[in-house]
């Protein structure tokens, strides 16, 4: 198993631009979950999904949007890159543990200039 | 949201123990985990412990809560330099499978 891919791994994008982050996993897993990484400000959810079809708002959603067509994909869009935006974005799953736990992807390291 | 509180830094000796802290909000989280973050890398589960234990040890781990103070600590026993790393408290909110995550605790060990 690959578990959890993201791409791309760098990105430099100028205010205004657009861009896809995708992420896959291949463990089955219903939950699928965004978050950014901030020096200092731990991760912050941005959005998930409780399945193909259903996604949710977390804590920061302001500036992005997602869609779940499948089970293994969860793709997180920047319609108009802002400077507020450089960070490093995880993407995440789990499954039906009942300890929850949360399989990470290696990251994407966004700037917005 | 609540913040979960963790401190930015910790520097030991290697060989020494690491004892990191953590202050959770929600007192009827079912589990509180710890992950680690190495440089350039995605966060991977350390262990967690569920909320009707009061200890849990995994070889070099050991972890405590105290659910009234809603503080949890990670100890690592004879710190080695491969522990550097930024560790992560999370406990679990909003009904189950997310996450809320503290600020991180940043290892550093030196020889």
């Amino acid at each position: 198993n690959a578990g959890v891919t993201q791409t791309p791994k760098f990105r430099i994008l100028k205010i205004g631009q657009s861009m896809t982050l995708q992420c896959a996993q291949d463990m089955n897993h219903n939950y699928m979950y965004w978050y950014r990484q901030d020096p200092g400000m731990g991760l912050k959810l941005i959005y998930y999904s409780v399945g193909a079809g259903i996604t949710d708002k977390g804590e920061v959603p302001n500036g992005y949007n997602v869609s779940r067509s499948t089970t293994e994909d969860f793709p997180l869009r920047l319609e108009l890159a802002a400077p507020s935006q450089t960070s490093v974005y995880f993407c995440a799953s789990s499954g039906q543990e009942l300890s929850y736990e949360q399989y990470f992807g290696p990251g994407t390291r966004l700037t917005v200039t | 949201g609540e913040d979960v509180e963790q401190s930015l830094f910790l520097s030991v000796r290697e060989g020494d123990s690491s004892v990191i802290n953590c202050t959770y909000t929600d007192s009827s989280s079912t589990y509180l985990y710890w992950y680690k973050q190495e440089p350039g890398a995605g966060l991977q589960l350390l262990t967690y412990i569920f909320s009707n234990m009061d200890m849990k040890q995994d070889q070099r781990l050991t972890v405590l809560l105290n659910k009234k103070d809603k503080h949890l600590s990670l100890r690592i026993a004879d710190t080695q330099t491969g522990d550097s790393a930024i560790y992560f408290c999370a406990e679990v909110t909003g009904g189950g499978n997310k996450l809320t995550f503290g600020t991180g605790t940043q290892l550093k060990v030196e020889l």
